[in-house]
């Protein structure tokens, strides 16, 4: 099993869908959680951060943790073309000095 | 802020030449690089991990005398592979994480380097 589950996709949806991403993991040493987006041939660009659980809040994108169920979301409100790309959690733990544990990435198509 | 940036953005070079790859943090200070490669539809595996001054820590699997990193400054890190072969050919990303406490905890990644071993 591995460390952190994530669904590759692809997933498609229309123009101004709201878009739901998800990890699970099984580490519950896990304390600090990252989504990325990831386009094709570009190194990964750093959407949401959040220490431990909770909602966090961006513009179109809101992140949640729940730890106690060791799953996290990335939500996506109007998604736009633009938005497609493959979308990285990741995760880290002090105490395996903060290496990042990636998920597969999740490849999301949005259709105009 | 927190940019990183890398050089080249792509090479190819003849089988059994070396190839350097810069790693830079153009407007934070990193005390700690990583080095990941990636491979087409795959996600990141972390190669290293490096910081200022010190020896780089590679992990399991990878040949630290074949891929030699250098952290010399706190806004530069290099990755050389030697007398490299097709089967290196990958997309190498860096990326650095902070001095500063509001980055210590994450990292941003460069835009890659795509290399191909003829």
């Amino acid at each position: 099993q591995k460390e952190v589950e994530q669904d590759p996709g692809p997933l498609s949806v229309p123009e101004g869908a709201i878009v739901s991403l998800n990890c699970t993991y099984s580490n519950s040493a896990f304390q600090y959680f990252m989504w990325y987006r990831q386009y094709s041939r570009k190194g990964p660009e750093l959407l949401m951060y959040t220490y431990s659980s909770g909602n966090k809040e961006d513009g179109r994108f809101t992140a949640q943790v729940d730890k106690s169920s060791k799953y996290i979301s990335l939500f996506i409100r109007d998604s736009q073309p633009s938005d497609s790309a493959t979308y990285l959690c990741a995760m880290s733990a002090m105490e395996y000095g903060n290496k990042l544990v990636f998920g597969a990435g999740t490849i999301l198509r949005v259709k105009s | 802020g927190a940019v990183v940036s890398q050089h080249p953005s792509w090479v190819i070079c003849k089988s059994g030449t070396s190839v350097k790859i810069e790693c830079r943090s153009l407007d934070f200070q990193a005390t700690t690089m990583f080095w990941y490669r990636q491979f087409p539809k795959q996600s990141l595996m972390l190669m290293a991990t490096s910081n200022e001054g010190s020896k780089a820590t590679y992990e399991q699997g990878v040949e630290k005398d074949k891929f030699l990193i250098n952290h010399a400054s706190l806004t530069l890190s290099t990755l050389t592979v030697t007398s490299a072969h097709p089967e290196d050919s990958s997309f190498y990303i860096c990326s650095a994480r902070g001095v500063l406490s509001v980055l210590s905890d994450t990292q941003y990644f460069g835009p890659g380097t795509r290399l191909t071993v003829l």
